[in-house]
């Protein structure tokens, strides 16, 4: 059964480090998501990416934060300078239509 | 952001019942609700989801019931099973878009 696969499971960076989460969605999807989970909190939607281009993104998503198609097959989430406030479980999705699949998450830890 | 509520942060059930998830809406936009199940460490699994054009939606063990005039969805796993033991988040999108979760419900199934 096809799946949403994230790299790496865990991130561990410096506060002011760039890091690139990565993300390959299930091939025929076309729409694709990044969602956030701080410990605790609730999943929260951070952007959504259609037709190689943002189509939302949330007061979360600011200029710190990037995304990008770079092949057919991945998608990326870039945080520029991470802050100690980015850590949190990173979650991938994707969808054909208006059902959204996840990926096990990456959890970046920021120091 | 109050949008999605699931007032039980946790339920606990005997093998063999039925388990009962409630979940609350604001948003009358909303037009597509999901459940997801999640595991400690990893992503959401899309268990089952229901348009706001029914009442009522069933996949084997599970059935989802949407009742638009209270705002008001529940999941219900007959009969439950340990296996079942996870946290179950409630979801909702307009038009396909974004997600909104609500807070999650811990069902422990014990045999």
């Amino acid at each position: 059964e096809p799946e949403v696969t994230q790299t790496p499971s865990h991130q561990v960076t410096q506060m002011g480090q760039e890091v690139i989460l990565r993300c390959v969605p299930i091939s025929n999807h076309l729409y694709f998501y990044w969602y956030r989970q701080i410990l605790g909190q609730k999943v929260e939607f951070l952007v959504s990416f259609y037709n190689n281009e943002i189509s939302e993104k949330s007061e979360i998503f600011d200029d710190q934060f990037s995304v990008e198609r770079p092949d057919g097959s991945n998608f990326t989430l870039k945080i520029r300078s991470t802050k100690l406030e980015d850590s949190a479980m990173y979650f991938c999705a994707s969808s054909s239509a208006d059902t959204q699949y996840f990926g096990p998450g990456t959890r970046l830890t920021v120091l | 952001d109050q949008q999605v509520k699931q007032n039980s942060p946790s339920l606990s059930v005997q093998e063999g019942r039925i388990s009962i998830l409630n979940c609350d809406y604001t948003n009358s936009m909303f037009d597509y609700f999901l459940w997801y199940k999640k595991y400690p460490a990893e992503g959401p699994t899309f268990l089952i989801s229901i348009s706001s054009i029914k009442d009522k939606n069933e996949d084997g063990r599970f059935t989802v019931f949407l009742n638009k005039s209270a705002k008001h969805l529940s999941l219900h796993i007959v009969p439950s099973q340990p296996g079942d033991s996870a946290v179950y988040f409630c979801a909702a999108s307009t038009g396909g878009n974004k997600l909104v979760f609500g807070a999650g419900t811990i069902l422990r199934v014990k045999s």
